[in-house]
Protein backbone atom coordinates (compact mmCIF):
# COMPACT_ATOMS: atom_id res chain seq x y z
CA UNK A 1 0.00 0.00 0.00
CA UNK A 2 1.26 3.43 0.29
CA UNK A 3 1.26 4.15 4.07
CA UNK A 4 3.74 5.07 6.12
CA UNK A 5 6.04 1.95 6.23
CA UNK A 6 8.27 1.47 9.54
CA UNK A 7 11.32 -0.53 9.70
CA UNK A 8 11.77 -2.89 11.66
CA UNK A 9 8.78 -3.65 13.32
CA UNK A 10 10.76 -4.95 16.13
CA UNK A 11 13.89 -4.18 17.51
CA UNK A 12 15.29 -5.82 20.64
CA UNK A 13 18.79 -4.51 21.81
CA UNK A 14 21.12 -4.30 24.39
CA UNK A 15 21.66 -1.71 26.79
CA UNK A 16 24.75 0.57 25.55
CA UNK A 17 24.03 -0.23 22.38
CA UNK A 18 23.09 1.90 18.99
CA UNK A 19 20.08 1.72 16.62
CA UNK A 20 18.56 3.15 14.06
CA UNK A 21 15.26 3.35 12.63
CA UNK A 22 13.58 3.71 9.58
CA UNK A 23 10.36 5.41 8.65
CA UNK A 24 9.22 5.69 4.97
CA UNK A 25 6.62 8.77 4.47
CA UNK A 26 3.60 8.66 2.02
CA UNK A 27 4.79 10.45 -1.12
CA UNK A 28 4.80 13.65 -1.46
CA UNK A 29 4.21 14.39 2.29
CA UNK A 30 6.27 17.39 3.94
CA UNK A 31 5.66 16.90 7.16
CA UNK A 32 7.47 13.94 9.11
CA UNK A 33 6.52 13.42 12.96
CA UNK A 34 8.45 10.62 15.10
CA UNK A 35 6.75 10.21 18.59
CA UNK A 36 7.52 7.74 21.06
CA UNK A 37 4.62 5.40 23.14
CA UNK A 38 4.93 3.54 26.31
CA UNK A 39 2.59 0.80 27.82
CA UNK A 40 -0.96 2.51 28.31
CA UNK A 41 0.19 5.77 27.32
CA UNK A 42 -0.68 8.32 24.88
CA UNK A 43 2.12 8.97 21.92
CA UNK A 44 4.88 11.22 23.13
CA UNK A 45 6.08 13.77 20.51
CA UNK A 46 9.39 13.42 19.68
CA UNK A 47 10.61 15.66 16.62
CA UNK A 48 8.98 17.47 13.53
CA UNK A 49 10.50 17.71 9.97
CA UNK A 50 8.93 20.48 7.03
CA UNK A 51 11.01 19.12 4.23
CA UNK A 52 15.19 18.19 5.42
CA UNK A 53 14.88 20.47 8.09
CA UNK A 54 14.35 20.00 11.76
CA UNK A 55 11.62 22.55 12.57
CA UNK A 56 10.67 21.28 16.34
CA UNK A 57 12.91 19.08 18.08
CA UNK A 58 11.87 20.20 21.36
CA UNK A 59 10.49 16.30 22.15
CA UNK A 60 13.61 14.69 22.03
CA UNK A 61 14.59 13.72 25.80
CA UNK A 62 18.45 14.21 25.80
CA UNK A 63 21.13 14.22 23.18
CA UNK A 64 21.33 10.53 22.80
CA UNK A 65 18.18 11.01 20.55
CA UNK A 66 18.87 12.21 16.66
CA UNK A 67 16.76 11.93 13.99
CA UNK A 68 17.53 13.20 10.25
CA UNK A 69 15.45 13.25 6.55
CA UNK A 70 18.56 13.74 4.48
CA UNK A 71 16.44 13.84 1.12
CA UNK A 72 13.23 15.08 2.28
CA UNK A 73 11.97 11.81 1.93
CA UNK A 74 12.76 8.93 4.06
CA UNK A 75 13.54 10.03 7.83
CA UNK A 76 15.83 7.88 10.50
CA UNK A 77 15.82 8.12 14.14
CA UNK A 78 18.83 7.18 15.80
CA UNK A 79 19.41 6.18 19.69
CA UNK A 80 22.80 6.20 20.95
CA UNK A 81 24.24 4.06 24.18
CA UNK A 82 20.43 2.62 24.58
CA UNK A 83 19.12 2.70 27.79
CA UNK A 84 16.02 0.29 29.24
CA UNK A 85 13.75 3.15 30.02
CA UNK A 86 14.03 4.19 25.98
CA UNK A 87 11.77 0.60 25.65
CA UNK A 88 8.70 1.87 23.69
CA UNK A 89 7.22 1.69 20.44
CA UNK A 90 8.37 4.63 17.99
CA UNK A 91 5.96 6.00 16.12
CA UNK A 92 6.52 7.97 12.88
CA UNK A 93 3.53 9.92 10.96
CA UNK A 94 3.84 12.09 7.96
CA UNK A 95 1.30 14.39 6.57
CA UNK A 96 0.75 16.62 3.21
CA UNK A 97 1.86 20.08 5.31
CA UNK A 98 2.58 20.63 8.80
CA UNK A 99 1.06 23.93 8.69
CA UNK A 100 -2.72 25.27 8.24
CA UNK A 101 -6.26 23.61 8.74
CA UNK A 102 -5.53 20.28 6.96
CA UNK A 103 -3.00 18.60 8.54
CA UNK A 104 -4.23 14.93 9.00
CA UNK A 105 -1.70 12.65 10.24
CA UNK A 106 -1.09 9.36 8.54
CA UNK A 107 0.87 7.06 11.19
CA UNK A 108 2.58 3.90 10.38
CA UNK A 109 2.67 0.50 12.68
CA UNK A 110 5.26 1.53 14.34
CA UNK A 111 8.96 -0.25 15.81
CA UNK A 112 8.88 -1.83 18.59
CA UNK A 113 12.02 -1.42 20.61
CA UNK A 114 13.19 -3.30 23.26
CA UNK A 115 16.82 -2.94 25.57
CA UNK A 116 17.79 -5.65 27.38
CA UNK B 1 -1.63 24.15 23.44
CA UNK B 2 -5.21 23.94 25.71
CA UNK B 3 -5.67 20.61 27.46
CA UNK B 4 -8.40 18.50 26.41
CA UNK B 5 -10.17 15.43 29.13
CA UNK B 6 -11.80 12.17 28.70
CA UNK B 7 -13.06 9.60 30.51
CA UNK B 8 -10.25 6.41 31.20
CA UNK B 9 -12.85 4.35 29.72
CA UNK B 10 -16.64 3.83 28.06
CA UNK B 11 -18.90 0.75 27.26
CA UNK B 12 -20.83 -0.09 24.55
CA UNK B 13 -22.89 -2.59 23.13
CA UNK B 14 -22.78 -3.75 19.53
CA UNK B 15 -24.57 -1.66 17.09
CA UNK B 16 -25.50 0.77 19.24
CA UNK B 17 -24.53 4.52 19.15
CA UNK B 18 -21.47 5.75 21.28
CA UNK B 19 -21.21 9.10 22.07
CA UNK B 20 -17.55 10.06 23.82
CA UNK B 21 -17.05 13.14 25.60
CA UNK B 22 -14.11 15.99 25.67
CA UNK B 23 -14.21 18.56 27.86
CA UNK B 24 -11.69 21.60 26.41
CA UNK B 25 -12.67 24.38 28.91
CA UNK B 26 -9.65 27.09 28.16
CA UNK B 27 -10.08 26.07 23.96
CA UNK B 28 -8.94 29.20 22.43
CA UNK B 29 -10.86 30.82 18.96
CA UNK B 30 -8.30 29.32 16.62
CA UNK B 31 -8.09 25.81 18.43
CA UNK B 32 -9.32 22.82 16.40
CA UNK B 33 -10.50 19.62 17.84
CA UNK B 34 -8.88 16.55 16.06
CA UNK B 35 -10.39 13.28 17.64
CA UNK B 36 -7.93 10.20 16.47
CA UNK B 37 -7.99 6.69 17.68
CA UNK B 38 -5.98 3.67 17.83
CA UNK B 39 -6.54 -0.09 17.26
CA UNK B 40 -4.63 -2.42 19.29
CA UNK B 41 -1.25 -2.86 18.27
CA UNK B 42 -2.09 -0.16 15.52
CA UNK B 43 -0.77 3.39 14.79
CA UNK B 44 -3.52 6.23 15.57
CA UNK B 45 -5.15 6.77 12.87
CA UNK B 46 -7.56 10.40 11.96
CA UNK B 47 -10.85 10.13 12.43
CA UNK B 48 -12.41 13.71 12.02
CA UNK B 49 -11.97 17.47 13.04
CA UNK B 50 -13.86 20.74 13.38
CA UNK B 51 -13.66 24.15 14.80
CA UNK B 52 -17.27 25.70 15.31
CA UNK B 53 -19.61 23.66 13.35
CA UNK B 54 -20.79 19.88 14.13
CA UNK B 55 -18.78 17.69 11.54
CA UNK B 56 -20.32 14.38 9.89
CA UNK B 57 -17.97 11.58 7.71
CA UNK B 58 -17.98 8.34 6.69
CA UNK B 59 -16.57 7.36 9.92
CA UNK B 60 -18.04 9.44 12.59
CA UNK B 61 -20.15 12.87 13.79
CA UNK B 62 -18.81 15.74 16.05
CA UNK B 63 -21.27 17.61 17.93
CA UNK B 64 -19.44 20.89 19.53
CA UNK B 65 -21.11 22.37 21.92
CA UNK B 66 -21.75 25.75 21.31
CA UNK B 67 -19.67 28.02 23.72
CA UNK B 68 -16.63 25.37 22.12
CA UNK B 69 -15.71 24.03 25.94
CA UNK B 70 -16.83 20.61 24.80
CA UNK B 71 -17.10 18.10 22.15
CA UNK B 72 -18.48 14.51 21.25
CA UNK B 73 -17.51 12.43 18.79
CA UNK B 74 -20.31 9.92 17.67
CA UNK B 75 -20.22 6.61 16.51
CA UNK B 76 -23.08 5.89 14.87
CA UNK B 77 -23.64 2.45 14.90
CA UNK B 78 -20.64 0.09 16.99
CA UNK B 79 -18.89 -2.58 15.71
CA UNK B 80 -16.53 -4.94 17.28
CA UNK B 81 -14.07 -3.44 14.65
CA UNK B 82 -14.38 -0.05 16.70
CA UNK B 83 -12.82 -0.81 20.02
CA UNK B 84 -10.22 1.47 20.43
CA UNK B 85 -8.33 4.13 22.66
CA UNK B 86 -9.78 7.82 21.57
CA UNK B 87 -7.84 10.94 21.47
CA UNK B 88 -9.32 14.05 21.86
CA UNK B 89 -6.60 16.49 20.70
CA UNK B 90 -6.80 20.37 20.37
CA UNK B 91 -3.98 21.82 17.61
CA UNK B 92 -4.06 25.77 16.97
CA UNK B 93 -5.09 27.16 13.55
CA UNK B 94 -1.88 29.38 13.83
CA UNK B 95 0.50 26.69 15.03
CA UNK B 96 3.89 26.42 12.98
CA UNK B 97 3.81 22.41 13.10
CA UNK B 98 1.37 19.75 12.86
CA UNK B 99 2.34 18.29 16.05
CA UNK B 100 -0.34 16.28 18.63
CA UNK B 101 -0.32 16.40 22.20
CA UNK B 102 -1.87 13.31 22.98
CA UNK B 103 -3.11 12.67 26.14
CA UNK B 104 -4.56 9.12 27.43
CA UNK B 105 -7.51 8.96 25.67
CA UNK B 106 -10.96 6.90 26.24
CA UNK B 107 -10.44 3.29 25.90
CA UNK B 108 -13.55 2.26 24.56
CA UNK B 109 -14.73 -1.35 24.70
CA UNK B 110 -17.66 -2.77 22.19
CA UNK B 111 -19.51 -5.45 23.63
CA UNK B 112 -21.01 -7.99 21.15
Amino acid sequence: GAGVSQTPSNKVTEKGKYVELRCDPISGHTALYWYRQSLGQGPEFLIYFQGTGAADDSGLPNDRFFAVRPEGSVSTLKIQRTERGDSAVYLCASSRTGTGMNTEAFFGQGTRLTVV
Amino acid sequence: DAKTTQPNSMESNEEEPVHLPCNHSTISGTDYIHWYRQLPSQGPEYVIHGLTSNVNNRMASLAIAEDRKSSTLILHRATLRDAAVYYCILRALSSNTGKLIFGQGTTLQVKP
